[in-house]
């Protein structure tokens, strides 16, 4: 069965800090990969998503995600975090042709001005 | 343009009584996941609906929890009766084909006392 992992909980950081959230999923062939957030007291929203292509995805707010195939896994940056940053990011991921999506666990991120 | 829409938002009942939770989808997405999120337990997959048909409900608790989707525009997650380890936040989420990134409402909050 797919699985999703993230490894980091839970995060503090600085203003201005970097930021890279682990994520790795479990599925030996062709996967769709996503990013969603969720600030506080809100749904979740699409940061970015992976389909095909170039690996280095470009989200919204200066994030971006990298697909690295063998290491299964697709790891979200920004190089400069702010404090509206906090929220919880969940890793996500789906076959192609299926409909249901494998959620990580989540990683709360907090960032002190 | 309309996102997916929940009511009630907010619901605190007593443990025993039966609760209706309402989703409208994105007018146009074939597709609609009711998650449970809870700190204990993160974002749960409940059931999913491709074309009003039930594809997976293997996410679904126990008995007490049902969901139906009488029309592309309409669905319900009703337990009955409820117990106070159901209490979460219930979101609703509507894709518009597979692979597709779902679109999640803004939950509801779900206190049973």
């Amino acid at each position: 069965a797919q699985s999703v992992s993230q490894h980091n909980h839970h995060v503090i950081l600085s203003e201005a800090a970097s930021l890279e959230l682990g994520c790795n999923y479990s599925y030996g062939g062709t996967v769709n990969l996503f990013w969603y957030v969720q600030y506080p007291g809100q749904h979740l929203q699409l940061l970015l998503k992976y389909f095909s292509g170039d690996p280095l995805v470009k989200g919204i707010k200066g994030f971006e995600a990298e697909f690295i195939k063998s290491k299964f896994s697709f790891n979200l940056r920004k190089p400069s975090v702010q404090w509206s940053d906090t929220a919880e990011y969940f890793c996500a991921v789906n076959t192609p042709n299926t409909d249901k999506l494998i959620f990580g666990t989540g990683t709360r991120l907090q960032v002190f001005p | 343009d309309a996102g997916v829409i929940q009511s009630p938002r907010h619901e605190v009942t007593e443990m025993g009584q039966e609760v209706t939770l309402r989703c409208k989808p994105i007018s146009g997405h074939n597709s609609l996941f009711w998650y449970r999120q809870t700190m204990m337990r993160g974002l749960e997959l409940l059931i999913y609906f491709n074309n009003n048909v039930p594809i997976d409900d293997s996410g679904m608790p126990e008995d007490r929890f049902s969901a139906k989707m009488p029309n592309a525009s309409f669905s319900t997650l009703k337990i009955q009766p409820s117990e106070p380890r159901d209490s979460a936040v219930y979101f609703c989420a509507s894709s518009y084909d597979r692979d597709q990134p779902q679109h999640f409402g803004d939950g509801t909050r779900l206190s049973i006392l």
